[in-house]
């Protein structure tokens, strides 16, 4: 089945070290998302890419990092992670940007120690 | 810029009772609207959506919404409520061109009583 994968599923991490997580897509949609969310929160767009094209929101801190190597596969780098940084993350893919419905990986729910 | 509210960040049912919630939009110019579920410790999946057309809107699970220009609203309903019913609902909405992104409400927790 199509689907967008996480890996991995749960991510310890200690305070400053930095931490990836990836993520990857067999639907080849041409844009992907990365959001956060925080307990009982809504998710928080951090940054998108389509295709190529990096869109970073205005208020992601800079200790957020992306890359698209290429269709498949998305990353988000964590420079210097605070306990603040806590959090589920999710990627997401559509097709195209605007009213195509977004699919959801199952997130990776990350721990700052 | 659009908005999205949700009444109730908790709604408690009875397994068999009519699920209603709420989520009004505020936007310059009539939106796309979605409605996505979260079940515990997983990603969001969509139950429905609304583009253009026809203003009620079937989705899986037995959901359904109804896009009410008149009122800015797009609530969402279920006849019966099922145990499995019990999720995160976030309603969601965009302006649909290339360079707007989706904005989500808050979400509403929905607990279905045996």
């Amino acid at each position: 089945d199509a689907m967008v994968i996480q890996n991995p599923r749960y991510q310890v991490t200690q305070f400053g070290k930095p931490v990836t997580l990836s993520c990857s897509q067999t639907l080849n949609h041409n844009v992907m998302y990365w959001y956060q969310q925080k307990s009982s929160q809504a998710p928080k767009l951090l940054f998108h890419y389509y295709d190529k094209d990096f869109n970073n929101e205005a208020d992601t801190p800079d200790n957020f990092q992306s890359r698209r190597p290429n269709t498949s596969f998305c990353f988000l780098d964590i420079r210097s992670p605070g306990l603040g940084d806590a959090a589920m993350y999710l990627c997401a893919t559509s097709r195209e940007a605007g009213s195509y419905e977004q699919y959801f990986g199952p997130g990776t729910r990350l721990t700052v120690t | 810029a659009q908005s999205v509210t949700q009444l109730g960040s908790h709604v408690s049912v009875s397994e068999g009772a009519l699920v209603l919630l709420r989520c009004n939009y505020s936007s310059s110019v009539p939106p796309y609207l979605f409605w996505y579920v979260q079940y515990p410790n997983q990603g969001l999946q969509l139950l429905l959506k609304y583009t253009t057309g026809a203003t009620l809107v079937k989705g899986i699970n037995g959901f359904e919404a109804e896009f009410k220009k008149s009122e800015t609203s797009f609530h969402l309903t279920k006849p019966s409520a099922h145990m499995s019913d019990a999720a995160e609902y976030f309603c969601a909405v965009t302006l649909g061109t290339s360079y707007d992104k989706v904005i989500f409400g808050p979400g509403t927790s929905l607990s279905v009583i045996p």
